[in-house]
């Protein structure tokens, strides 16, 4: 029972290229979000989805894009990566119908660095 | 302005030993509050939840209060084992949008 897989777990980048980060799941669960977490602060939703092709911004959606093509799949795309995005990222899901309710399931999260 | 603070920062604690880490909250309207457990390099782990209607709940060692009055939350983790170290996060859900705390830090050592 894998629950929310992220990958990778570290990456380093320079500043302007581009990555995805990777997030699934296999529990089934309609709703996806993705956080992200500096030191010392709390964790910030960046985008989630409630189902497959419905995406919204979350709190810092700026420099991030994310597609929901599948149940299972839920990406996070940094097109021009800056210095402030270097943060650990949290992919999550839940089965509730109603959003923010249920527990969320989290992934172990990807270190991303932009140098 | 809503905002969910937690104290201490961070806590040090021999085992066997308990301890009480605190959340204040100005979030409202409240819909509930959520204890996490954040183990080093993992993701945050729920451990229990508390509604407006609920003073008390416990889950094994872990017992979390709610006063919805003064508006704070403490867990209280009874005899302490290696495996309590961790960051403890205090999340409170208003009517669309979930407020995290910056959490607490607790080392607990042998």
């Amino acid at each position: 029972n894998a629950g929310v897989t992220q990958t990778p777990k570290f990456r380093i980048l320079k500043i302007g290229q581009s990555m995805t980060l990777q997030c699934t799941q296999d529990m089934n669960h309609n709703y996806m979000y993705w956080y992200r977490q500096d030191p010392g602060m709390g964790l910030k939703l960046i985008y989630y989805s409630v189902g497959a092709g419905i995406t919204d911004k979350g709190e810092v959606p700026n420099g991030y894009n994310v597609s929901r093509s599948t149940t299972e799949d839920f990406p996070l795309r940094l097109e021009l990566a800056a210095p402030s995005q270097t943060s650990v990222y949290f992919c999550a899901s839940s089965p509730s119908r109603d959003l923010f309710n249920q527990p969320q399931h989290f992934g172990d999260g990807t270190r991303l660095s932009i140098l | 302005k809503n905002q969910v603070e937690q104290s201490p920062q961070s806590l040090i604690i021999l085992e066997g030993k308990n301890c009480t880490l605190q959340c204040n909250y100005t979030v409202s309207p409240f819909s509930n509050l959520r204890w996490y457990k954040q183990d080093t390099g993992r993701g945050p782990v729920s451990l229990t939840i508390m509604t407006f209607s609920e003073n008390t709940k416990s889950n094994g060692r872990y017992t979390a209060t709610l006063d919805a009055d003064t508006k704070q939350s403490s867990l209280h983790i009874t005899a302490s084992q290696l495996s309590d170290s961790a960051s403890y996060i205090c999340v409170v859900r208003n009517t669309d949008k979930l407020i995290f705390g910056t959490g607490t830090r607790l080392q607990v050592f042998p």
